[in-house]
């Protein structure tokens, strides 16, 4: 799977869109763009994941440039609940490699 | 809709044990995977049950094993416990055979703090 970078991390106003960017320069044809979060002390959350379209659900919306080397995760009216550690993860979508890999990932802190 | 249920939410057990965590999938889901978390760092694929069997692990010693039962869910057990196995076991489950086939995404649940003394 390819190496994702992102910010270790960033500050966001309560009530503004929080914009994550990830880098994921290495990535092929059939790997997939996946996020999640983990709230402190709590089991990641499945936020997004997307291909090459610009994705939208109602957490996030996910947008990934045309050659597909880097994406932004955009949460478009942040609250304080949304303080945590975000992960950008990429991987193939169906293969016999099952595991997740994550990275550091970014921590955001919402502030009122 | 349950969603994924691990116990017991928090153990201490001392060097040299042995330890089995338990985790319950999501309804519908019929894959598990278990990941380790050490303090301030992201979690670590230990490995992951599909069908009864392990079918892909992580870089983990042999003390480290699981189960998945006909129900689905799964156990993981570690031997002759470290010190630094302290960690958050997280579960995580996942379809393998919805439509079109293939692997989704993963639903974790909220994890098993361990503790060695």
């Amino acid at each position: 799977d390819a190496k994702t970078t992102q910010p270790t991390s960033m500050d966001c106003a309560e009530g503004r869109a929080a914009n994550l960017p990830c880098n994921h320069s290495t990535i092929s044809g059939n790997e997939y763009v996946y996020w999640y979060r983990q709230i402190h002390s709590q089991g990641p959350q499945y936020i997004i994941h997307g291909l090459k379209n610009n994705e939208t659900n109602e957490m996030a919306s996910l947008i990934i440039t045309e050659d597909r080397k880097s994406s932004t995760l955009i949460l478009p009216h942040a609250t304080l609940r949304d303080t945590a550690v975000y992960y950008c993860i990429v991987r193939v979508g169906r293969s016999n490699d099952y595991k997740l890999s994550f990275g550091a990932g970014t921590t955001v802190t919402v502030r009122a | 809709d349950a969603g994924v249920t691990q116990s017991p939410t928090h153990l201490i057990k001392t060097r040299g044990q042995q330890v089995t965590l338990r985790c319950s999938p999501k309804s519908g889901h019929d894959t598990v995977s278990w990941y380790q978390q050490a303090l301030g760092q992201g979690p670590q694929f230990i490995f992951q049950y599909y069908e009864e069997e392990e079918r892909q692990r992580g870089n983990f010693p042999d003390r480290f094993s699981g189960h998945q039962f006909p129900n689905y869910s799964s156990e993981l057990n570690v031997n002759a416990l470290l010190l630094g196995d302290s960690a958050l076991y997280l579960c995580a489950s996942s379809l393998t055979h919805g439509p079109g086939g293939g692997t989704y995404e993963q639903y974790f649940g909220p994890g098993t703090r361990l503790t060695v003394t």
